[in-house]
């Protein structure tokens, strides 16, 4: 079963970058059935996406966030990436990477981790 | 700000059967792009309970079910059961955003 574990640092200070990184388990990760997400949950709200990536490395982005969310993937290490820059308190959530079946078979996610923006 | 809308909150006796709407446009639900739905309980991540809008992964109890017409979507759980108080989301494409777009969520309460 496709696992995906998201890894970073907990605590990020205002103005500066968010970087996180999602590990997936298996050979998926080069697959043309996949795409990869982040998504986010700010404590007691509900679920928004960031953005997703293909293999091949095509993007797309919440039009919200286009300007300071960058997302990578490196498929040789099995790992998608996510960097958030000029981080606010706003950006206070729990992030969740995810793989999304392109041929309706649903989605796997990460357990996802807390990420407090504070000096 | 959500592209798919829920009820806030659905409640029911042990044993009934309540439903979850999820009211979308032509450019997500209406534009036959798939629906999914993802059951998460306090603490822990969401957990796939339909996909491709009618689909049960293996593992998930029949009686939850999942339909779509239109611009909708539904989430429907019969028999209510005391575990099944959790949070649930809707999920689709929107090709005007180009990208993935949640519902508001539901908190279900069994009475």
């Amino acid at each position: 079963q496709l696992q995906l574990q998201e890894s970073g640092p907990g605590l990020v200070k205002p103005s500066e970058t968010l970087s996180l990184a999602c590990n997936v388990s298996d050979a998926s990760i080069k697959s043309d059935n996949y795409f990869w997400g982040w998504i986010r949950q700010p404590p007691g709200k509900g679920l928004e996406w960031v953005g997703s990536i293909f293999h091949t490395g095509t993007t797309q982005y919440n039009p919200s966030l286009r300007s300071r969310a960058t997302i990578s993937i490196d498929t040789s290490q099995k790992r998608f990436s996510l960097k958030m820059t000029t981080v606010s308190a706003a950006d206070t959530a729990v992030y969740y990477c995810a793989g999304f079946s392109r041929s309706g078979g649903g989605s796997h996610w990460g357990q996802g981790i807390m990420v407090t923006v504070s000096s | 700000q959500s592209v798919l809308t829920q009820p806030p909150s659905v409640s029911g006796a042990p044993g009934q059967r309540v439903t979850i709407s999820c009211t979308g446009s032509d450019s997500n639900i209406g534009a036959a792009y798939d629906v999914h739905w993802y059951q998460q309980l306090p603490g822990a991540a969401p957990k796939v309970l339909i996909y491709a809008s009618v689909n049960r992964p293996s593992g998930v109890p029949d009686r939850f079910s999942g339909s779509k017409s239109g611009t909708s979507a539904s989430l429907a759980i019969t028999g209510l059961q005391a575990e099944d108080e959790a949070d649930y989301y809707c999920q689709s494409y929107d090709s005007r955003l180009n990208g993935l777009v949640f519902g508001t969520g539901t908190k279900v309460t069994v009475l």
